[in-house]
């Protein structure tokens, strides 16, 4: 079964720091990446996606992620973080041959210190 | 366009008692759904998935059982509550299509708490 890790549980970082947050996922075939930020009582939305072409990825908000098959990562990076980043961001990936459903990691709750 | 409606937000009840969360998607037809619970330090865990009227696909053992009556809506069911069904639970949709190309878009969940 697919599965998916992220190793960062709690990151802290103070504003304009760079951020890097890991994911690994466990699966051969083909994958759909995603990534989803959960800003404090808010709902999850998707940040960026993966699904074909070009492996480095830019989302909303500055965020960028790259896909490295060799290594089945999809990691997030962002130059320059702003306390309004703080939320909890999830990995998630999408087998192609288990078509409908996504995969979660467990999540990374990072706190921006202004 | 398309929203996903998910009721209620908080829910308190007690041990042995039943369960019925709803959720209905707008705007799209034959979407497929999933129910997923939110466990803080353990990320979502699909529970149930749904491709159509009556289809339901389960993953894990569980509590809890899921139905889908009509096109839109998704039902989140218990016939008795345990403690440990309490949790975040999130709906979600996607496009009726091979591979999730555009992720889902969630509802904006039940906080349920089991006493």
């Amino acid at each position: 079964a697919q599965s998916v890790s992220q190793h960062n549980h709690h990151v802290i970082l103070s504003e304009a720091a760079s951020l890097e947050l890991g994911c690994n996922y466990s699966y051969g075939g083909t994958v759909n990446l995603f990534w989803y930020v959960q800003y404090p009582g808010q709902h999850l939305q998707l940040l960026l996606k993966y699904f074909s072409g070009d492996p480095l990825v830019k989302g909303i908000k500055g965020f960028e992620a790259e896909f490295i098959k060799s290594k089945f990562s999809f990691n997030l990076r962002k130059p320059s973080v702003q306390w309004s980043d703080t939320a909890e961001y999830f990995c998630a990936v999408n087998a192609m041959d288990s078509s409908y459903k996504l995969i979660f990691g467990s999540g990374t709750r990072l706190l921006v210190r202004p | 366009s398309q929203t996903i409606h998910q009721w209620p937000a908080t829910l308190v009840q007690p041990v042995g008692s039943p369960l019925s969360l709803e959720c209905t998607v707008e705007g799209t037809s034959n979407p497929n759904l999933y129910w997923y619970r939110q466990a803080a330090g353990r990320g979502l865990q699909l529970l149930f998935y749904s491709v159509g009227i009556g289809q339901i696909s389960s993953e894990v053992p569980q509590n809890l059982s899921a139905s889908r009556p009509q096109d839109r809506q998704f039902i989140l069911s218990s016939k008795k509550l345990l403690l440990s069904d309490s949790g975040f639970y999130l709906c979600a949709w996607s496009p009726d299509r091979a591979g999730i190309v555009d992720g889902y878009t969630f509802g904006s969940g039940t906080r349920l708490t089991v006493v």
